[in-house]
Order: structure tokens, then C-alpha cells, then sequence
């Protein structure tokens, strides 16, 4: 089945230790998304890539990052996590702009 | 800008009851509409979206919504509740005018009673 898939489901860093959190997708979408969701919140849109354009929204911090290597593969990277950086953060995908959004499991990150 | 309002942050309902849960919207050009639902510890799930066409939209696991362009609302309905619907229910809104990216409501958690 095609799906999005997000490794690992849950993680656990130390307060400045960088992580990095994986997405892949067998939809063969135009556009991956990363969002950011705390405690039952809305998802909050960090960045978003169509192709390998990227497109980052003006609050996220700069902490985040992120690499999309080719069409399947996006990942996150969170250069120095803080204590406000532990959420869920949900990968998504969509066929192009508008069309509604495939998510992936999500990434439940811990910071200690 | 767009923005999205659920005016409700819980909705009880009985099992085998009907079931609304609200939407309202904010956009400057043509909506583009959705409903996701998400349940605990899990991404989430498209249920249905409204582009053009019919206002009134049928999805997955029974849901459908009307949109009301005079009262700029989108509410999701199921004619009977499952206790399996409860979960946390997510609209969401894109101007289709302008290529904005989604913007999701607060969310409603829904709780179906047996």
C-alpha cells in the first residue's frame, strides 16, 4: 500500500544533542511537509518542499532544518533541541499544492 | 488571510445519535476545505474536502459536510455516532485563489458515549 512513513515513531534526545527525523513516501507526491503539533494542538506548518524547491514559513526558528535528498526522501533536523522543541511532528505529503494531505505516524521527540 | 475558527473545543454524544461537529472559515478567495480526524498517537487522516461542485460532501466512515458559502461554514455530520469516532477532529482551509498553504482550526475532540 502506498503510505508515508516516519522513523523512528518515537525519540529521544538530550537538551542541545541535534537530531534528525526521517520521512519517506511511496506516493511518489510532488510536495513533502513537516508540521510541528503539541499536545492535541492544530499542526503547526514548519516548512514545506514542492520538488526541491524549499519553502520555510517566516516563525519557524532557525534550529529547524530541513534536506529533502531526492522525491521519496525528507528529513528534519533539529540542530540544538530545547525542552519547547518536545512534540509530535507529523510528515505529509500531497500529489501538488491545494490537493489534500497524506500524513504520516508521527515522531513523538522527547528532549531531557 | 485565512484563517479557521471551531467554535467548540468538545462534543459529547451518545452512540447511535447524529453527530455535528463546526466549522467556520475566513478566506479572501475561493475555499478549499477539509476535514481530518486524528486519533491518539497517530498522523492524520483525510476524511473529505470540498473544492467546487455539490455543497454538500460525502467522505470516509459515514461523514459527510455541507458548505455554506452564505454562513461561511463547513460542519462535518455522521447521521449515527460510533463509539469509534471519537477522536480529535482537525478543518482546515486553503485559498484556492491565491496558492496558500493549509491553515488547520484548533481542532474539536469529539467523545462518543456508549
Amino acid at each position: 500500500d502506498a503510505m508515508v512513513i516516519q522513523n523512528p515513531r518515537y525519540q529521544v534526545t538530550q537538551f542541545g544533542k541535534p537530531v534528525t527525523l526521517s520521512c519517506s513516501q511511496t506516493l511518489n507526491h510532488n510536495v513533502m511537509y513537516w508540521y510541528q503539533q503539541k499536545s492535541s494542538q492544530a499542526p503547526k506548518l514548519l516548512f514545506h518542499y514542492y520538488d526541491k524547491d524549499f519553502n520555510n514559513e517566516a516563525d519557524t526558528p532557525d534550529n529547524f532544518q530541513s534536506r529533502r535528498p531526492n522525491t521519496s526522501f525528507c528529513f528534519l533536523d533539529i540542530r540544538s533541541p530545547g525542552l519547547g522543541d518536545a512534540a509530535m511532528y507529523l510528515c505529509a505529503t500531497s500529489r501538488t499544492m491545494g490537493n489534500e494531505q497524506f500524513f504520516g505516524p508521527g515522531t513523538r521527540l522527547t528532549v531531557l | 488571510a485565512q484563517s479557521v475558527a471551531q467554535p467548540e473545543d468538545q462534543v459529547n454524544v451518545a452512540e447511535g445519535n447524529p453527530l455535528t461537529v463546526k466549522c467556520t472559515y475566513s478566506v479572501s478567495g475561493n475555499p478549499y476545505l477539509f476535514w481530518y480526524v486524528q486519533y491518539p498517537n497517530r498522523g492524520l487522516q483525510f476524511l473529505l474536502k470540498y473544492i467546487t461542485g455539490d455543497n454538500l460532501v460525502k467522505g470516509s466512515y459515514g461523514f459527510e459536510a455541507e458548505f455554506n458559502k452564505s454562513q461561511t461554514s463547513f460542519h462535518l455530520k455522521k447521521p449515527s455516532a460510533l463509539v469509534s469516532d471519537s477522536a480529535l477532529y482537525f478543518c482546515a482551509v486553503r485559498d484556492g485563489s491565491y496558492g496558500q498553504n493549509f491553515v488547520f482550526g484548533p481542532g474539536t475532540r469529539l467523545s462518543v458515549l456508549p
